[in-house]
């Protein structure tokens, strides 16, 4: 099955500074790459997305870029606020013919400093 | 809209007790997930409905646990004979098309 690697654990910045998480997928065959915030005690919320015939998507401070040669695909937040804090997951879907089931990273502890 | 809800937000259970847990999805959204996540650790997959039958069930961890859904809308998922490490949060999601599955509050429970 699929399994998605997710670095780093933990990351701290400065407010103002720019945040990079990265995602490795193993199935070649998945084709949607979705992004979830989640904050202390709350549902993980949706905030970007990417399926495999894009390279990159922006949204605001938001961009996501995906390599499906390398099976790795990224989040980049810039001009990070304290307001971004937060734990970040990233997901793969597609592979195996299970295109409806998201496979999640561990997650990524996001703290911008002010 | 509304989102998708689910009860109770919390449940503590005594252990070898029989558990409910209720999904209320979006309405029309005809796919729902069950997860589970663990304290600092990332979302577990259980198992997926399309309409009201279960074409995956793969995730879920033993036969303890079960689930069903009615009228291709509410869910829910039983946990029977309730272990200590079932404590966790249960998050159900719904989608209405492929892979944009929306989140609800999740059911943190604690067996005792």
């Amino acid at each position: 099955g699929e399994n998605v690697e997710q670095h780093p654990s933990t990351l701290s910045v400065q407010e103002g500074d720019s945040a990079v998480i990265k995602c490795t997928y193993s199935d070649s065959a998945s084709n949607y790459f979705p992004w979830y915030k989640q904050e202390l005690g709350k549902r993980p919320q949706l905030i970007i997305d990417i399926r495999s015939n894009v390279g990159e998507k922006k949204d605001q401070r938001i961009a996501v870029t995906l390599n499906k040669t390398a099976k790795h695909f990224s989040l980049h937040i810039t001009e990070t606020q304290p307001e971004d804090s937060a734990v970040y997951f990233c997901a793969a879907s597609g592979g195996g013919g299970s295109n409806y089931k998201l496979t999640f990273g561990k997650g990524t502890l996001l703290t911008v400093n002010p | 809209g509304a989102g998708v809800s689910q009860s109770p937000s919390n449940k503590v259970t005594e252990k070898g007790k029989d558990v409910e847990l209720r999904c209320d999805p979006i309405s029309g959204h005809t796919a729902l997930y069950w997860y589970r996540q663990s304290l600092g650790q990332g979302l577990e997959f259980l198992i997926y409905f399309q309409g009201n039958s279960a074409p995956d069930k793969s995730g879920l961890p033993s036969d303890r646990f079960s689930a069903e859904r009615t009228g291709g809308s509410v869910s829910t998922l039983t946990i029977q004979r309730t272990q200590q490490e079932d404590s966790a949060v249960y998050l159900c999601a719904s989608s209405d098309r492929v892979g944009e599955q929306y989140f609800g509050p999740g059911t943190r429970l604690t067996v005792t």
